[in-house]
């Protein structure tokens, strides 16, 4: 059975940081591509980061570019997303995803997803 | 790619089918997913390829659609299936629709 359990969210104020972590296991980790999509509360989806097989390939939505950090460590099955300078309206869940995608496409859709876990950023 | 979805709440009664639209600003060929979101919960994949369902989705589910007009269909509908809809492109940075809510009548 694929899980994926995310951790690492809290409340912050402007300007900090935090780690998410999101541990893997039911299917070969290092076989996916990973998301990490975030829901702020009352809206909508919406794609934040995600990264190749090996981590070599790694893209972001631009309002977190130069802010957030996608990472993975396939012999810990692991998905990290390092989040600085945080601010307002990165308030949200943040949901760990599996990226299903053909070999050499541009884009895939997420065919499980964790439970999330909630970030606040608030003075 | 903007997804627009409408309409943004839908009033069915149970046992009747809902039909939800999903626009996109270009064409995505197929590369289209649906999501079903209930209260508390993450999203659950239902459809993929616009019209391919998910592992273990049930036949009342059935999408379809090419370039930029796409159609999910809810035959029946029961109880656990008012919730929120969002419809996804993946033909280059994915992208989703704003929701449609579908509501008890």
């Amino acid at each position: 059975e694929v899980q994926l359990v995310e951790s690492g969210g809290g409340m912050v104020q402007p300007g900090g940081s935090l780690r998410l972590s999101c541990a893997a296991s039911g299917f070969t980790f290092s076989s996916y591509w990973m998301a990490w999509v975030r829901q702020a509360p009352g809206e909508g989806l919406e794609l934040v980061a995600n990264i190749d097989l090996d981590g070599s390939e790694k893209y972001y939505v631009d309002s977190v570019k130069g802010r957030f950090t996608i990472s993975r460590d396939n012999a810990k099955n692991s998905l990290y997303l390092q989040m600085n300078s945080l601010r307002a309206d990165d308030t949200a869940v943040y949901y760990c995803a599996r990226d299903w995608r053909y070999f050499d496409a541009s884009g895939g859709y997420c065919d499980y997803w964790g439970q999330g876990t909630l970030v606040t950023v608030s003075s | 790619i903007v997804m627009t979805q409408s309409p943004a709440t839908l009033s069915v009664s149970p046992g009747e089918r809902a039909t939800l639209s999903c626009r996109a600003s270009q064409s995505v060929s197929t590369n289209l997913a649906w999501y079903r979101q209930k209260p508390g919960q993450a999203p659950r994949l239902l459809i993929y390829g616009a019209s391919t369902r998910a592992t273990g989705i049930p036949a009342r589910f059935s999408g379809s659609g090419s370039g930029t007009e796409f159609t999910l269909t809810i035959s029946s509908l029961q109880s656990e299936d008012f919730a929120v809809y969002y419809c996804q492109q993946y033909n280059n940075w994915p992208t989703f629709g704003q929701g449609t809510r579908l509501e008890i009548k």
